[in-house]
């Protein structure tokens, strides 16, 4: 099966400090990018997604930027909490729909 | 339904049984994913369904792995002749518009 980068690193991070997760994508004719938090035994759920004509989106305490130049993703989550602390996971959507899951980080907030 | 629903949410079966696992999507959802995610590791794109068709199938790992959908509702995930290897989690994900992509809980798969 597809995905890009199955070892997952760790960031550690202390509780108020922003963070930042970065992934590499695949595919330069990628339209649609998706960042998803992972929980201990969920499923993925949404945090923010960005267009390829855009670099920069911003949510609550989210920022996602794109680099479309290296293929590059960041995720920025401002004033980190205990309850950020999970499994963050890029994933880019191909022509046709396809959603294809990058590099996983995990993410360790201590207080 | 609320949101993707997946059964069982556990399955723990001998090597060489065939499983079925089952995946029930958010009402008027046409597209259908499957992953699989091994311990500690990302989520492997398997099959994806639009509508009833599955127009790619190219991350199924083998011929003992199957899947349909009827209805332009549910779907199962057939496993047959179960090996250790397949042990993993397996999510669906079910979408009407691009990147709203819903995720349920998986169903965790264990061959002894």
């Amino acid at each position: 099966g597809e995905s890009v980068g199955l070892h997952l690193p760790t960031l550690s991070v202390q509780e108020g400090d922003n963070s930042i997760i970065n992934c590499a994508y695949s595919n330069s004719a990628s339209d649609y990018f998706i960042w998803y938090k992972q929980e201990s035994g969920k499923g993925p759920q949404f945090i923010i997604d960005i267009r390829s004509n855009m670099d920069k989106r911003q949510g609550q305490r989210v920022t996602v930027l794109l680099n479309k130049t290296v293929k590059h993703l960041s995720l920025q989550i401002a004033a980190t909490q205990p309850g950020d602390s999970a499994v963050y996971f890029c994933a880019e959507i191909l022509q046709g729909g396809k959603l294809i899951f990058g590099q996983g980080t995990e993410l360790s907030v201590k207080p | 339904g609320a949101g993707v629903s997946q059964s069982p949410s556990n399955k723990v079966t001998e090597k060489g049984k065939d499983v079925e696992l089952r995946c029930d999507p958010i009402s008027g959802h046409t597209a259908l994913y499957w992953y699989r995610q091994r311990l500690g590791q990302g989520l492997e794109f398997l099959i994806y369904f639009q509508g009833n068709s599955a127009p790619d199938k190219s991350g199924l790992p083998s011929d003992r792995f199957s899947a349909e959908r009827t209805g332009e509702s549910v779907s199962t995930l057939t496993i047959q002749r179960t090996q250790q290897e397949d042990s993993a989690v397996y999510l669906c994900a079910s979408s009407l518009v691009v990147s709203g992509y819903t995720f349920g809980s998986g169903t965790r798969l264990t061959v002894v």
